[in-house]
């Protein structure tokens, strides 16, 4: 199956500082998503993005399938965005299959 | 976005009991859902798929006999941890996409359902 591996494992920022996390998988994907899990459990969907290039308020993302590769960027951290982030994929035909990467533990300080 | 709902979100019994939980897509139909486990401080892994109207099809390692699937229509599927035990102890999330062309593949998870066996 696929592969996906993550990138830092941890991370320790200060609030207002910019940071990337990175998701490498190792075939070609019909699906790649990014969450963000909060202290509670629950996943947060942030992107649907397989492919190209999205924005949604501080937090944008890029995917380059010929690259197998995939990027979060996070900019003007806030305590808030503390938790753990994950990147998931699906490939071949297995859409709702998700394989999840090992995680990214974010802690952002005031 | 879509709405996908767990009950319960927590959830203590006594070893050998059994526990069900429900996963409901509470705006949109869903042939297909999916079973995750997640132990603390490790990555989510697929358990197995939910299909509507069949039996759920299992992931290499999980036992069919002690994790029970049910899809019962198209927008509950439950899960029942059989005779429990303190290994079963663990966080469980379903997840769902909304299904048809003019959706994408895009999946979304419930709240999850954090079991504890004693």
């Amino acid at each position: 199956g696929i592969q996906v591996e993550q990138s830092p494992p941890d991370l320790i920022l200060q609030e207002g500082a910019n940071s990337t996390l990175r998701c490498n998988f190792s075939d070609s994907v019909n699906n790649l998503q990014w969450f963000h899990q909060n202290p509670w459990g629950q996943l947060i969907n942030l992107f649907y993005i397989p492919s190209g290039t999205k924005q949604n308020g501080r937090l944008s993302a890029t995917t380059v399938a010929t690259e197998r590769y995939s990027l979060l960027y996070i900019s003007s951290s806030q305590t808030t965005d503390s938790g753990v982030y994950f990147c998931a994929v699906s490939g071949g035909t297995s859409y709702g299959k998700l394989t999840f990467g090992q995680g990214t533990i974010l802690t952002v300080h005031p | 976005g879509a709405v996908v709902s767990q009950h319960p979100s927590w959830v203590i019994c006594k070893s050998g009991t059994s526990v069900k939980i429900e996963c409901r897509s509470l705006d949109f139909q869903a042939t297909t859902m999916f079973w995750y486990r997640q132990f603390p401080k490790q990555s989510l892994m697929l358990m197995a798929t939910s299909n509507e109207g069949s039996k759920a099809t299992y992931e290499q390692g999980v036992e069919k006999d002690k994790f029970l699937i049910n899809h019962a229509s198209l927008t509950l599927s439950t899960l029942t941890v059989t005779s429990a035990h303190p290994e079963d102890s663990s966080f469980y999330i379903c997840s769902a996409r909304k299904e048809g062309h003019m959706n994408t593949g895009e999946l979304f998870f419930g709240e999850g359902s954090r079991l504890t066996v004693l």
